[in-house]
């Protein structure tokens, strides 16, 4: 089965680092991404990880331990405009459906 | 401009009334994808197509349907749409499945009583 697991909402301070976690228990694994979405707007790609360890990108990093089936987003230097729901997808192998999303974690980013 | 485009980007309709969402990419990708989104439930695949005329279903395909005659066009199909399919509607494209990130279109907002 596929299952995918990121906490709903979370609120985080303007410049401050925030840490969204996601774990995930999927038949297979080929990569994991993560997507940023502004309410009533499109999916926009932020990062992808296949092997374990960090990816930085700017203020955005993701990391993955694959052994473990979690990763995390982390947002440095907080601003107004990260205010959106992040959402973590896992690619499989196999199986109908190619790339499982779960159902995002809502951050607020206050003043 | 590298895009996705959607029509219609809102819609509402009557239960019955068969009704065809269309989606268009300009970047030559082989694989496309429809989402509907609902609170609480995220980003659900309907199906998906790796390339003309290869299509298969995702998660939730049950009431729709789907074509890829051209490279470029991937409509949705609801043939007899229900209350149930009130939804936000995403396409989706990228070069392949493997690494590739997707592209979204602006998605479309159905509404059907």
């Amino acid at each position: 089965g596929q299952n995918i697991d990121q906490p709903t909402e979370m609120t985080a301070t303007e410049g401050a680092i925030v840490q969204i976690n996601c774990t995930y228990q999927t038949s297979g694994f080929n990569g994991l991404f993560w997507y940023q979405q502004h309410a009533g707007e499109a999916p926009t790609f932020l990062s992808y990880n296949v092997l374990d360890g960090l990816e930085e990108k700017g203020r955005f990093s993701s990391f993955l331990s694959r052994s473990k089936g979690y990763s995390y987003l982390l947002l440095k230097e907080l601003q107004m405009k990260d205010s959106a729901s992040y959402l973590c997808a896992v690619r499989s192998p196999s199986g109908n459906t190619p790339l499982v999303f779960g159902k995002g974690t809502r951050l607020s980013v206050i003043a | 401009e590298a895009q996705v485009t959607q029509n219609p980007r809102y819609l509402i309709t009557v239960t019955g009334k068969k009704l065809t969402v269309t989606c268009s990419q300009n970047m030559n990708h082989e694989y496309m994808s429809w989402y509907r989104q609902d609170p609480g439930l995220g980003l659900r695949q309907i199906y998906y197509s790796m390339n003309v005329e290869v299509t298969d279903k995702g998660d939730v395909p049950e009431g729709y349907k789907v074509s890829r005659k051209e490279k470029r066009n991937f409509p949705l199909i609801l043939e007899s749409p229900s209350p149930n399919q009130t939804s936000l509607y995403f396409c989706a494209s990228s070069p392949g499945q493997g690494s590739y990130e997707q592209y979204f279109g602006p998605g479309t907002r159905l509404t059907v009583t």
